[in-house]
């Protein structure tokens, strides 16, 4: 079974730039769709987009459009996600999941602290 | 853009019945999922496709549909089922959307 395990926490100022990583071990992510998500302190989760880990093709939602960017590492099974222009309401737990079939994996989530 | 109407919370006693509601006009043509979400957890899926429990699912977990709304029944809640429960489907053929949750009291 496939474990995602993503990097450590991160804490940024107003104005700059976050990546999160989200490695697959026990399996690839080769051939599923890989979703970030995230969820604000004591709300609900939030869809940011999706890669498709064998192409590379990216689609983001609105609300993150030109300030979002995934991508893939296929050879070390590694999705990534930046998020630029980071705002103090950009402050959240960050969340990759690999969709498959019938069941959803979900690393443990990444904690971002955006603050001066 | 899609949206999905959930209670924002309910609550049950131990052993007693529960249902959580979802309504969206996306639900007319997509599946729904629901997760729960434990406190400082990861969300875990406990029904695909509005009905289909994933492996390891208790049974009292089980799904149902009406039109545009899909219905989340919890029959004999535990105290450990005490979460925050999201319904979310798809929009196109990959987009997620996501319900704003409800929060399920046992007690």
């Amino acid at each position: 079974q496939v474990q995602l395990v993503q990097s450590g926490a991160e804490v940024k100022k107003p104005g700059a730039s976050v990546k999160v990583s989200c490695k697959a071990s026990g399996d690839t992510i080769v051939g599923y769709y890989m979703h970030w998500v995230r969820q604000a302190p004591g709300q609900g989760l939030e869809w940011m987009g999706w890669i498709n880990p064998n192409s590379g093709d990216t689609r983001n939602a609105q609300n993150f459009q030109g300030r979002v960017s995934m991508t893939r590492d296929t050879s070390i099974s590694t999705a990534y996600m930046e998020l630029n222009s980071l705002k103090s309401d950009d402050t959240a737990v960050y969340y990759c999941a690999r969709e498959g079939m019938s069941t959803i994996d979900w690393g443990q989530g990444t904690l971002v602290t955006v603050s001066s | 853009s899609y949206e999905l109407t959930q209670p924002s919370s309910v609550s049950v006693s131990p052993g007693q019945t529960v249902r959580i509601t979802c309504s969206g006009d996306i639900l007319a043509k997509k599946y729904a999922r629901w997760f729960h979400q434990k406190p400082g957890q990861a969300p875990v899926m406990v029904i695909f496709k509005d009905s289909e429990r994933p492996s390891g699912i208790p049974e009292r977990f089980s799904g149902s549909r009406s039109g545009t709304t899909v219905t989340l029944t919890i029959s004999g809640a535990q105290v450990e089922d005490e979460a925050d429960y999201y319904c979310f489907s798809t929009s196109g053929d990959i987009d997620w959307v996501f319900g704003g949750g409800t929060k399920l009291t046992v007690l």
